[in-house]
């Protein structure tokens, strides 16, 4: 079963915009991590935001968690070209070896 | 340098044949997955293994089998008891505790 649900399914975003992509999920967790996907590759891990946390950068990316509301959220600021790609969302458990679950993408096509 | 290698990168099967898709990693982790993509879809875990020796099932793992006799290599083989084994194949491994997932680049396979 999945967990995250992305939102929106698809954004498409002239260059040099900002990009914000959701993420709900259903369950408690542990840590929520993001990741993207080029077509046809395999994924890329981003940014893992602990479940104690609310706001963490890395670069020209932003995540926040609300764990009251069981949503998170994505931005990329000043978009590239390069950007383009699909990101999941993925959910972890508690436990020595967490299982993640992801969520279903939301597909960025950023138009140069 | 250190990473996850999946091979081949396109395989085709007829009705009834088994086939084997390949895993290693050279990252000296412990946990490692796979993960079924079908198109448009997020990714749904079939196997994964914590330990060498030792595996558990995912959410779909009716007509599949694995083995991990080796901590780099996490071999995947679609039997011909899955019905419908055309998808994109992805392969992950990560450290032990919390951490983000490292993947291969996949295999697509295609039933012919």
């Amino acid at each position: 079963s999945q967990q995250g649900e992305e939102d929106p399914q698809a954004l498409s975003i002239q260059e040099g915009e900002n990009a914000t992509m959701n993420c709900s999920y259903k369950t408690s967790i542990n840590n929520l991590q993001w990741y993207r996907q080029n077509s046809g590759r395999g994924l890329v891990h981003l940014i893992l935001i602990r479940s104690n946390e609310r706001e963490k950068h890395s670069g020209r990316l932003r995540v926040t968690l609300d764990t009251s509301k069981k949503s998170s959220s994505l931005l990329i600021t000043a978009s590239r070209a390069a950007d383009t790609a699909s990101y999941f969302c993925a959910t972890g458990g508690s436990g020595g070896y967490q299982k993640v679950t992801f969520g279903t993408g939301t597909k960025l096509q950023v138009i140069p | 340098d250190g990473g996850i290698t999946q091979s081949p990168k396109y395989l085709f099967r007829k009705e009834g044949q088994n086939v084997t898709l390949s895993c290693e990693q050279n990252l000296n982790h412990d946990a490692m997955y796979w993960y079924r993509q079908d198109p448009g879809q997020g990714l749904r875990l079939i196997y994964y293994s914590q330990i060498v020796n030792d595996f558990q099932k995912g959410d779909i793992a009716e007509g599949y089998s694995v083995s991990r006799e080796k901590k780099e290599s996490f071999p995947l083989t679609v039997t011909s008891a899955q019905k419908n084994p055309t998808a994109f194949y992805l392969c992950a491994s990560s450290e032990q505790g919390v951490s983000g997932y490292t993947f291969g680049s996949g295999t697509r396979l295609t039933v012919v």
